[in-house]
């Protein structure tokens, strides 16, 4: 049982936006900043947002994220097969004195 | 370049301790915690630790207090994870990953995992 809460699946068809939703509490999402991972299995997830909505250099602008209150969201435009993958939402949690994940979205691009 | 390093897949039986290790590169080593998070076979990410390079300092997520324990050894740029009393629950792979920071008011804190070693698998079977 993950602490902060995303939908299992998302699908889209190329060129679509789609959005993952991540869902928390006041010690978690609430109070402190919400970042986001890729992982394409088989592979090491990769830092894909911090801060809320800042993007890694090197990471496309098609990639935006945003929060409010206790729950924050990832959006994807131009959606690209090379977007099929995994996502996990994290945010530091000032309860359990550490960072909690999402149980994770996979994306599949129909 | 940022890199992480890890040591190589461990096979082990139940029962038994597992240390795997994450050599670093391309920052100083010193200023950054390092973290580490495992994966079960198709599940999702869960955080395991981490521990100060600069002065040893530790914490672990609760479900791991009593059997692991992480350290670091400056002179070779390598942080370490040690998981005692294995058991088939514990197979997994194990990610090292640098955490990102920022401070404020004298005191640093944690946003994100910005860099990731490759991954180690362990597997506990008899």
């Amino acid at each position: 049982q993950s602490v902060l809460t995303q939908p299992p699946s998302a699908s889209g068809t190329p060129g679509q936006r789609v959005t993952i939703s991540c869902s928390g509490s006041a010690s978690n999402i609430g109070g402190n900043y919400v970042t986001w991972y890729q992982q394409i299995p088989g592979t090491a997830p990769k830092l894909l947002i911090y801060y809320n909505h800042q993007r890694p250099s090197g990471v496309p602008d098609r990639f935006s994220g945003s929060k409010s209150g206790t729950s924050a969201s990832l959006a994807i435009t131009g959606l690209q097969s090379e977007d099929e993958a995994d996502y996990y939402c994290a945010a530091w949690d000032g309860s359990l004195s550490g960072p909690v994940f999402g149980g994770g979205t996979k994306l599949t691009v129909l | 370049q940022v890199q992480l390093v890890q040591s190589g897949a461990e096979v082990k039986k139940p029962g038994a301790s597992v240390k795997v290790s994450c050599t670093a590169s391309g920052y100083t080593f010193t200023d950054y915690y390092i973290h580490w998070v495992r994966q079960a076979p198709g599940q999702g990410l869960e955080w395991v630790g981490w521990i100060s390079p600069s002065n040893g300092g530790t914490r672990y997520a609760q479900n791991f207090q009593d059997r692991v324990a992480t350290t670091r050894d400056t002179s070779n740029i390598t942080a370490y994870m040690e998981l005692s009393r294995l058991t088939s629950d514990d197979t997994a792979v194990y990610y090292c990953a640098r955490g990102g920071q920022y401070c404020s008011g004298g005191r640093c804190y944690w946003h994100s995992f910005d860099y990731w070693g490759q991954g180690t698998l362990v597997t506990v079977s008899s």
